[in-house]
C-alpha cells in the first residue's frame, strides 16, 4: 500500500523551460512534505518543504504547491538547468510509533533530465 | 559544519552473515533515522534513535537493530542476512524538536550473495 505516489518515473525538459514534478498521497495524517534531490552515488539532498497548513512555498527557482483537498503536491523548477538532472523524491512526514517520533514516507522518485 | 557521514561505502556479504553499518550525524543533530532503499524504490524507514533509544520503527523484522551513542553517532546491525537485504542503506540526522527536515548521508551499498 503506497501512501506516497510519484506516478511519472521520468521527465525530460528543455533547458530554460519549467519542470513540474507531481506527487500524490493518501494518508490524511501527513503534516509536512519535503522534496529531495538525489544524484547517483550520493544520498538524497534536501531541496524544499511545505507545512500542511500552507499551500505554497518558494525558494529561488523552486516552488512547491500543496492541494490538501486533492492530496496532491507539485514541485516547479523555473528555469530548469542541466544541473537539475537528478532523481527527485517526494516525502511526507507523520508521527511515528515512538513518543515524539516522526518518520518520512517516500515516493519511488521521478528521474528528471534537463536537455541543454 | 560537518555533514552526515557513513561507513563503509560498499560492502559484500554472504547470506546468513551479520553486518554493522555506521553513521555520524550532522553537528548539532541528536536524532538519527535509518532507511533502506532497494533498487528503483524510494527510501523505506527502518527506525529512529533519540537519546540512545529506539524511538519509532518501520515494518522491518527484529533482526534489524541499532544503537545510538552519547555523541549521537549510530550503528545499524542486520543479522542473518538475506538476499533481499541487498540495498542502499541511508542514515539521516535531524534536530529532534521541530526538526522535520532530515539530512542524509551518502549511504552504504550492501550486496548479499
Amino acid at each position: 500500500d503506497q501512501q506516497v505516489k510519484q506516478n511519472s518515473p521520468s521527465l525530460s525538459v528543455q533547458e530554460g523551460r519549467i519542470s513540474i514534478l507531481n506527487c500524490d498521497y493518501t494518508n490524511s495524517m501527513f503534516d509536512y512534505f519535503l522534496w529531495y534531490k538525489k544524484y547517483p552515488a550520493e544520498g538524497p539532498t534536501f531541496l524544499i518543504s511545505i507545512s500542511s497548513i500552507k499551500d505554497k512555498n518558494e525558494d529561488g527557482r523552486f516552488t512547491v504547491f500543496l492541494n490538501k483537498s486533492a492530496k496532491h503536491l507539485s514541485l516547479h523548477i523555473v528555469p530548469s538547468q542541466p544541473g537539475d538532472s537528478a532523481v527527485y523524491f517526494c516525502a511526507a512526514k507523520a508521527r511515528g510509533s515512538g513518543a515524539g517520533s516522526y518518520q518520512l514516507t517516500f515516493g519511488k522518485g521521478t528521474k528528471l533530465s534537463v536537455i541543454p | 559544519e560537518t555533514g552526515v557521514t557513513q561507513s563503509p561505502t560498499h560492502l559484500i556479504k554472504t547470506r546468513g552473515q551479520q553486518v554493522t553499518l555506521r553513521c555520524s550525524s550532522q553537528s548539532g543533530h541528536n536524532t538519527v533515522s535509518w532507511y533502506q532503499q532497494a533498487l528503483g524504490q524510494g527510501p523505506q524507514f527502518i527506525f529512529q534513535y533519540y537519546r540512545e533509544e529506539e524511538n519509532g520503527r518501520g515494518n522491518f523484522p527484529p533482526r534489524f537493530s541499532g544503537l545510538q551513542f552519547p555523541n549521537y553517532s549510530s550503528e545499524l546491525n542486520v543479522n542473518a542476512l538475506e538476499l533481499d537485504d541487498s540495498a542502499l542503506y541511508l542514515c539521516a540526522s535531524s534536530i529532534k524538536t521541530g526538526g522535520e527536515t532530515q539530512y542524509f548521508g551518502p549511504g552504504t551499498r550492501l550486496l548479499v550473495l
